[in-house]
C-alpha cells in the first residue's frame, strides 16, 4: 500500500482564498484524522471521522473550516476565506478497525500538507 | 478527558550513551499509549505501543517504553543513541474503547550529538 497520500505537498495562497486540502487514506482503513501542526501550538486534532461520519469535529478552529468525507478512500479538508494564521502543516491521519490484528489502534499519518496563506 | 505531558521540550545526548524521553498521562480507565517520531518534513510515524500485557513494550529502532499504571508514566528509552535518532517525538494517549481520538502531547526534541 502508498500510505496515506496528501495532495497538494505545498499550497501557497493569499488571504481571503479558498483552500482545499486532500486526503486518501490507507485502504481498508475506517478512521480518518485531520491535524494541524505549528511551532505555537504543536500537533492539534482538527476532527476525525469514523466509517466516513464525523465523530468529533472540536477542534475544527471557526466555520471558515470545514471538512467532508464522500467516501472510504476520500477527505478534504476546506478553509474559506483562508488567513495568514491558518499558515501550517496539515496532517492527514488513517487508523485501522477494531479488531485488525497487529495494526489496530495505529494512526499513518501522511507527509503532509504545507499551506502558506500570504 | 484525557491528557499528555512531556516536561522535556528538548534533551540532548552524546551518541552511545542511553537516552530517556518522559511521557506522563491522564486517562479515564486503562490507556493505551503510543509513540510516535517525526523527522523534518515529514508525518510522524508510529514508534511502539501499549496496549495490554507485560509493561516493557519493545518498538522500532531499537527503542523501548515502560508502561507505570501507579505513576502514570511511559517513559520511551534506548540504551544507545545514535545521531541519526536526532527527531521530534511525541507521545499519545486515548481511552482504551472501541472508537476514539489519541491525545498527543506537545513533543520532545532528541538531539543526539556525535
Amino acid at each position: 500500500d502508498a500510505g496515506v497520500i496528501q495532495s497538494p505537498r505545498h499550497e501557497v495562497t493569499e488571504m481571503g482564498q479558498e483552500v482545499t486540502l486532500r486526503c486518501k487514506p490507507i485502504s481498508g482503513h475506517n478512521s480518518l484524522f485531520w491535524y494541524r501542526q505549528t511551532m505555537m501550538r504543536g500537533l492539534e486534532l482538527l476532527i476525525y471521522f469514523n466509517n466516513n461520519v464525523p465523530i468529533d469535529d472540536s477542534g475544527m478552529p471557526e466555520d471558515r473550516f470545514s471538512a467532508k468525507m464522500p467516501n472510504a478512500s476520500f477527505s478534504t479538508l476546506k478553509i474559506q476565506p483562508s488567513e495568514p494564521r491558518d499558515s501550517a502543516v496539515y496532517f492527514c491521519a488513517s487508523s485501522a478497525p477494531i479488531g485488525t490484528s497487529g495494526a489496530k489502534n495505529i494512526q499513518y499519518f501522511g507527509a503532509g500538507t504545507r499551506l502558506s496563506v500570504l | 478527558a484525557q491528557s499528555v505531558a512531556q516536561p522535556e521540550d528538548q534533551v540532548n545526548v552524546a551518541e552511545g550513551n542511553p537516552l530517556t524521553v518522559k511521557c506522563t498521562y491522564s486517562v479515564s480507565g486503562n490507556p493505551y499509549l503510543f509513540w510516535y517520531v517525526q523527522y523534518p518534513n515529514r508525518g510522524l510515524q508510529f514508534l511502539l505501543k501499549y496496549i495490554t500485557g507485560d509493561n516493557l513494550v519493545k518498538g522500532s529502532y531499537g527503542f523501548e517504553a515502560e508502561f507505570n499504571k501507579s505513576q502514570t508514566s511511559f517513559h520511551l528509552k534506548k540504551p544507545s543513541a545514535l545521531v541519526s535518532d536526532s527527531a521530534l517525538y511525541f507521545c499519545a494517549v486515548r481511552q482504551n474503547t472501541n472508537a476514539g481520538k489519541s491525545t498527543f502531547g506537545d513533543g520532545t526534541t532528541l538531539t543526539v550529538k556525535p
